[in-house]
């Protein structure tokens, strides 16, 4: 299966712990978006990297928030000092890059339960 | 801020009946796109509209993008419990890639 792979799937920690999620994307998609979603709510975007350029970052992402994507490939979301708050589901996306008619395909997921 | 309000944001219906989700923004997107999303996953793409007034047909599945590019519509012809799930729109603007997710609407059919 060659489809957008996030680890890990559950993700428990105490308030305060740092916590890291990685996302693997289609290989040959250039384009890998991070959003966070609550329970029965529609995706929140958080950032968005073309390559390896982060071209767009929420003001709602805190400065404890961060995302990497080294060598345009697998991408890190990053939440330090964790609060309860956090709490949600984390979903990765990938596409390639169209003028029109862009396909994002989004993996599984991470589930941050911060207790 | 560009927003993406769906209603009805609850429906539960019967094996068998037609149902129309909406999605509604004040702000103008270059595209709209529809997903369905099942609990534990990610969502996964129905459909893209790109042009005003265009509608595409999915199975059962009917999707309109409004003429001014501002709203949108789903409407499921004879539902079936397969169809359950939260449905969401997205739209992205001109000049960005940033796809704005709606609220969300979650269906259930009974068998």
């Amino acid at each position: 299966d060659t489809g957008v792979s996030q680890n890990p799937r559950h993700k428990i920690t105490k308030r305060g712990q740092n916590v890291t999620f990685r996302c693997d994307p289609i290989s040959e998609h250039n384009r890998l978006y991070w959003y966070r979603q609550t329970l029965g709510q529609g995706p929140e975007f958080l950032t968005y990297f073309q390559n390896e350029a982060q071209l767009e970052k929420s003001r709602l992402l805190s400065d404890r928030f961060s995302a990497e994507r080294p060598k345009g490939s697998f991408s890190t979301l990053e939440i330090q000092r964790t609060e309860q708050g956090d709490s949600a589901m984390y979903l990765c996306a990938s596409s390639l890059a169209r003028a029109t008619n862009e396909k994002l395909f989004f993996g599984s997921g991470t589930q941050l339960s911060v207790l | 801020t560009q927003l993406l309000e769906q209603s009805p944001q609850f429906l539960s219906i019967q094996e068998g009946e037609n149902l129309t989700v909406y999605c509604n923004s004040s702000s103008v997107f270059s595209s709209l796109q529809w997903y369905r999303q099942e609990p534990g996953e990610g969502p996964v793409l129905l459909v893209t509209v790109v042009t005003g007034g265009e509608v595409k047909k999915l199975k059962r599945l009917t999707f309109q993008f409004g003429d001014a590019r501002k709203d949108s519509s789903l409407h499921i012809t004879a539902a079936q419990p397969g169809d359950t799930g939260l449905y969401l729109c997205a739209g992205v603007a001109s000049g960005t890639y940033k796809y704005i997710f709606g609220t969300g609407t979650r269906l259930k059919v009974l068998a």
